[in-house]
């Protein structure tokens, strides 16, 4: 089934310890997103890309990178994990860089301890 | 940058009766209005979108209408049904931010029997 695949699912993450989310599509979308998810504040851009080998910083970038060696993955690090940045992450894609629906992944739920 | 209020955080509606959710944006040059429906435990997902040249858009139940003078849209759901039941997401984004949707908080909206 095309989509967008996350993983891992969920992580348990000690403080100080590096991690990466894996994001990967299969729709040939030129245009991929990490976004956080936490209770009142809705959805936030963490880092983008309009195409493959380019990225930019959304509205919370700092603390994470991501890079875009191709078309479908996507990953975004967490360099030195800390409690804030516990939340539930969503990945997506959609298939220009321009009013283009966004398509979702199934998300990340990261807990920082 | 852009800013997205959304109101209400919670709505609890008998089923059959309408459920309306406004949003008021900050940027003028905002020209995409998208709606996306998140359903516990699952990915949010686009329900309808409008755009700037457009005042009213109709989808069967749903309905968005924009007032662009007053920077505030509004998502109408008609006969609501137990399956309504969900959080929604209003967002929007200037034609210069490319595809970087900025979204509200969040409502959730609860469909008695």
């Amino acid at each position: 089934i095309a989509g967008i695949t996350q993983a891992p699912t969920s992580q348990i993450l000690a403080a100080g310890r590096r991690m990466t989310l894996r994001c990967t599509q299969d729709m040939r979308h030129n245009a991929m997103y990490w976004y956080r998810q936490d209770l009142g504040l809705g959805l936030r851009l963490i880092h983008y890309s309009n195409t493959a080998g380019t990225t930019g910083k959304g509205e919370v970038p700092d603390g994470y990178s991501v890079s875009r060696a191709n078309t479908d993955d996507f990953p975004l690090t967490l360099a030195s994990a800390v409690p804030s940045q516990t939340s539930v992450y969503f990945c997506a894609s959609s298939d220009s860089a321009y009013n283009s629906p966004l398509h979702f992944g199934n998300g990340t739920r990261l807990t920082v301890t | 940058g852009e800013n997205v209020e959304q109101h209400p955080s919670t709505l609890s509606v008998q089923e059959g009766d309408s459920a309306v959710i406004k949003c008021t944006y900050s940027d003028s040059a905002s020209n995409y209005f998208p709606w996306y429906k998140q359903e516990l435990g699952k990915r949010p997902q686009l329900i309808i979108d409008i755009r700037s040249n457009v005042g009213e858009k109709k989808d069967q139940r749903i309905a968005v209408t924009l007032n662009k003078t007053a920077k505030h849209f509004s998502l109408h759901i008609t006969e609501t049904q137990p399956e309504d039941s969900a959080v929604y997401f209003c967002a929007a984004k200037p034609y210069a931010a490319g595809n970087k949707l900025t979204f509200g908080g969040g409502t959730r909206v609860l469909v008695k029997p």
